[in-house]
């Protein structure tokens, strides 16, 4: 089955400094990878997601990249805010045979901005 | 729409006990999962239906679980007897994927709180 790396487990910045968390997953057949933000408490929420015909997306501060043939992807954060700070967990999800629909998450990362 | 819908919000139980978690899914998502979150194994899933039928239950941990979805708009997920290890936020969450074949955001509720004592 499928299996998603996530590094770094925790990371700390300078609010407006940049993030960034990268995942790798093992299934090639995988091709829609979405993040989602979990604050403290809090039901996780999606924040980007990607599909595996498209090499980049950016929604205003966050954007996401993907390499398949290294099979990484990465969510960038840019002019980090305090109230950015949260888990963001990546995942990985296959279109097709028993997997169809599911998501294989990575382990989280922690997000500490400072003020 | 309310968005999903899951009961109780907190359970607190003794040891032996059972224990049903309940879900309503947003209404006319095709795709039902349940997860369970923990600091030591992150977020796991469970099983997960598709139209009512579950799909891919290989995350159930033992023959203690057991997940059923007897129509579109509820689910159940029940543990009996109950264990202090299963002490957990299990999540539920739904998308609708209806012959698109293309994976879709899955919309997480409030989660349901369990401590096994």
């Amino acid at each position: 089955g499928e299996n998603v790396e996530q590094h770094p487990s925790t990371l700390s910045v300078q609010e407006g400094d940049s993030a960034v968390i990268k995942c790798t997953y093992s299934d090639s057949a995988s091709n829609y990878f979405p993040w989602y933000k979990q604050e403290l408490g809090k039901r996780p929420q999606l924040i980007i997601d990607i599909r595996s015909n498209v090499g980049e997306k950016k929604d205003q501060r966050i954007a996401v990249t993907l390499n398949k043939t290294a099979k990484h992807f990465s969510l960038h954060i840019t002019e980090t805010q305090p109230e950015d700070s949260a888990v963001y967990f990546c995942a990985a999800s296959s279109a097709g045979g028993t997997s169809y629909g599911k998501l294989t998450f990575g382990q989280g990362t922690i997000l500490t901005v400072h003020p | 729409d309310a968005g999903v819908i899951q009961s109780p919000r907190h359970e607190v139980t003794e040891m032996g006990q059972e224990v049903t978690l309940r879900c309503k899914p947003i209404s006319g998502h095709d795709y039902l999962f349940w997860y369970r979150q923990t600091m030591m194994r992150g977020l796991e899933l469970l099983i997960y239906f598709n139209n009512n039928v579950p799909i891919d239950d290989s995350g159930m941990p033992e023959d203690r679980f057991s997940a059923k979805m007897p129509n579109a708009s509820f689910s159940t997920l029940k543990i009996q007897p109950s264990e202090p290890r299963d002490s957990a936020v299990y999540f539920c969450a739904s998308s609708f994927q209806f012959r698109s074949r293309k994976a879709d955001t899955q919309y997480f509720g409030p989660g349901t709180r369990l401590t096994v004592l």
